[in-house]
Formats: C-alpha cells, structure tokens, sequence
C-alpha cells in the first residue's frame, strides 16, 4: 500500500528553527510537494522537489532522498503566522497526489 | 498564476436540504478536478476524482449518490451534497489539475466551502 508519514504535531518558538520530516512509500514517486494549511483555509503550495537535494525559498527550505523515501521541510526564523499545519504530498506513478496527514505546528512567543 | 474558483465559500442551511459546490478552473483547462473534505483538526480526505465528460470515481467509503459530481466543461466540476444532514458539515475543498505546467505544482485548490447543516 501507499504510505506517507510525518509527525502529528511540533512546537517550536518564535525566532527558532524547526524541521518537519516526512517519509513515504508509493507506487511510483513523481515529486514530493509541501503545503502549507492555516486553520479553515484551503491549502497553499510552498514547495516542490523531483530530484535529491535541497531547494531554499526564502525562510523554507525542502529536502528530498529519493534512495531513503525521505523529505523533510525547513522553518527559519519562525514567526508567529507560521502556526500552521503542513502537508506532506507524493506524486505517485498514476500522477495521484497521496497527502500524509500533516503536522501541526505550533509557535510560542 | 493559475487560479482556481470556488463558490460558496460558507453555507447554512436545514437538514434535508441539497447543496451545490461550483469549482471552477480560471485561466487553464482542467480535464481532472478533486473533491475533498476536511473535518475538524483531520486531514484531508479525497472523496472523488472528476474527470470530463466522464462519470467521477469515489473513494472507499463515500456514497455516490448523495454526493453527486458532475464535470461538464473543462473548467466546471460540481458537487452537490443531496438531502444534507448534520454529520454532512465539513469543510469541502476543491481542486484541479493542471497540465500546463505552471509553477510546478500539480493541483490547484479553490478556497474551499464550510458547510452547516443544521
């Protein structure tokens, strides 16, 4: 079956650093996609990795191991707005978005 | 950027009431359109895949008959919540597919439908 995990929720504090893992297994990897949900809003796009390596955009930064089925999505200097849950997402073989259940990040002043 | 319409944003309405949910494409044809729902602190579920001209495929566990897809148009996929009861609210999010390639991202999401049925 298809699998995707990451933690269910995090804290960190304000200023500070966090990193959201997330593993997966699929049928197929066409890209791995972070999104980004606020509380009864639909889900934004932050990030998207198809090949090994690290893609900085401003404060996030996303890693992809594609040999380790492994991704993870970087936070600096966290600011409040950034409570938020974040998504972890396959693109399978049959290009079907497989969604881990997300995580729940919770900023402290 | 690709757009992606929904509408309505929040509905209220009696218990036995049918509820229809526009998803509309804005600046790219989508031939496969989404349909998800999202309880309280859950994650998203996909109830539907909908494809043009053709009838939806429902996920494991969700009647096809109260939640009615239709996919008419290239930019126009609908889903009506049919004879609506309490257990029915949610928040509903739709999306669609973008072939185009822009900016990467395979699903656009509209901004989603929080329903209360009373």
């Amino acid at each position: 079956g298809q699998n995707i995990d990451q933690p269910t929720e995090m804290t960190a504090t304000e200023g500070a650093i966090v990193q959201i893992n997330c593993t997966y297994q699929t049928s197929g990897f066409n890209g791995l996609f972070w999104y980004q949900q606020h509380a009864g809003e639909a889900p934004t796009f932050l990030s998207y990795n198809v090949l090994d390596g690290l893609e900085e955009k401003g404060r996030f930064s996303s890693f992809l191991s594609r040999s380790k089925g492994y991704s993870y999505l970087l936070l600096k200097e966290l600011q409040m707005k950034d409570s938020a849950s974040y998504l972890c997402a396959v693109l399978d073989s049959n290009y079907q978005l497989i969604w881990g259940a997300g995580t729940k990040l919770i900023i402290k002043p | 950027g690709a757009v992606v319409s929904q509408h309505p944003s929040w509905v209220i309405c009696k218990s036995g009431t049918s509820v229809k949910i526009e998803c509309r494409s804005l600046d790219f044809q989508a031939t496969t359109m989404f349909w998800y729902r999202q309880f309280p602190k859950q994650s998203l579920m996909l109830m539907a895949t909908s494809n043009e001209g053709s009838k939806a495929t429902y996920e494991q566990g969700v009647e096809k008959d109260k939640f009615l897809i239709n996919h008419a148009s290239l930019t126009l996929s609908t889903l009506t919540v049919t004879s609506a009861h309490p257990e029915d609210s949610s928040f509903y999010i739709c999306s669609a597919r973008d072939l185009s390639g822009q900016g990467n991202q395979p699903q656009h999401f509209g901004d989603g439908t929080r329903l209360s049925i009373l």
